[in-house]
C-alpha cells in the first residue's frame, strides 16, 4: 500500500495566522491528491481534489500544491471555523490510503 | 441534492457480524461508486474498500480481505457493507461515500454508523 504521511500531527494558530499542513507519498502518486476537513462528531468534508482544486463552496483561503510525493494545504488566513482535522488521501492506487491527520486547535 | 444516509448504529458481541446500509438519494446511484470508511474512537480514517455502483465490482483493503463484502441494491440505490468475525478493535463510526471523478474523491458522506463491538 502507499503510505502516506502528514505533518505536523498538530499545530495550535490564532485567527488570521496562515496555516500549512504537509503529506508526502511513499512513492508518486501524481496529482491525485485530496484533502478532507473533519470536525468532532461531523464526517468528513471534501476541500480540494486533484492536488489543487477547490470543491464548490470552499472558501479561497484554502489552497493545494505539489506533485509526484510531496504536497501542501496552505490556509491563508486561519478563521473560527477551520479549527479542525484535517486529512490527505491518496486515490493513484485503487488501495485508497490516507494520512494519519493534522489537528489544527486554537492556540 | 445528493444524500447518502445510513442504518442506525449497532451492538455486536466480539465473533458476530454487521451489515450497514447506506441509502443514496438525489443522483444516478449506476453513475458513481461507493467506498467505505471507518474511524475507530479518537483516530484517524480507515479506507476500508470500494464498490462499483454500475458493475458491483469490489475492491477491499488487504488487512480486510475475507472479513467484510460491499453490495448493492440498484432498484433501491442502497449500498450495504458487511463486517464479519468481528472483534473488539471494529468499534468504530463507519461511513459511506461517494466517489468519483478524473481524480477520485469522495464528494458526499453519509452521517456515519456507530459500531461498537462489546462482550
Amino acid at each position: 500500500d502507499i503510505q502516506m504521511t502528514q505533518s505536523p500531527s498538530s499545530l495550535s494558530a490564532s485567527v488570521g495566522d496562515r496555516v500549512t499542513i504537509t503529506c508526502r507519498a511513499s512513492q508518486s502518486i501524481g496529482s491525485y491528491l485530496t484533502w478532507y476537513q473533519q470536525k468532532p462528531g461531523k464526517a468528513p468534508k471534501l476541500l480540494i481534489f486533484a492536488t489543487s482544486t477547490l470543491q464548490t463552496g470552499v472558501p479561497s483561503r484554502f489552497s493545494g500544491s505539489g506533485s509526484g510525493t510531496d504536497f501542501t494545504l496552505t490556509i491563508s488566513s486561519l478563521q473560527p471555523e477551520d479549527f479542525a482535522t484535517y486529512y490527505c488521501q491518496q486515490s493513484y492506487s485503487t488501495l485508497n490510503t490516507f494520512g494519519q491527520g493534522t489537528k489544527v486547535d486554537i492556540k | 441534492q445528493v444524500q447518502l444516509v445510513q442504518s442506525g448504529a449497532e451492538v455486536k458481541k466480539p465473533g458476530a457480524s454487521v451489515k450497514v446500509s447506506c441509502k443514496a438519494s438525489g443522483y444516478r446511484f449506476t453513475s458513481y461508486s461507493i467506498s467505505w470508511v471507518r474511524q475507530a474512537p479518537g483516530q484517524g480514517l480507515e479506507w476500508m474498500g470500494w464498490i462499483s455502483g454500475y458493475t458491483g465490482e469490489t475492491i477491499y483493503a488487504q488487512r480486510l480481505v475475507g472479513r467484510v463484502t460491499m453490495t448493492t441494491d440498484t432498484s433501491t440505490g442502497t449500498a450495504y457493507m458487511e463486517l464479519r468475525s468481528l472483534r473488539s478493535n471494529d468499534t468504530a463510526v463507519y461511513y459511506c461515500a461517494r466517489e468519483g471523478g478524473t481524480y477520485p474523491n469522495f464528494d458526499s458522506w453519509g452521517q456515519g454508523t456507530l459500531v461498537t463491538v462489546s462482550s
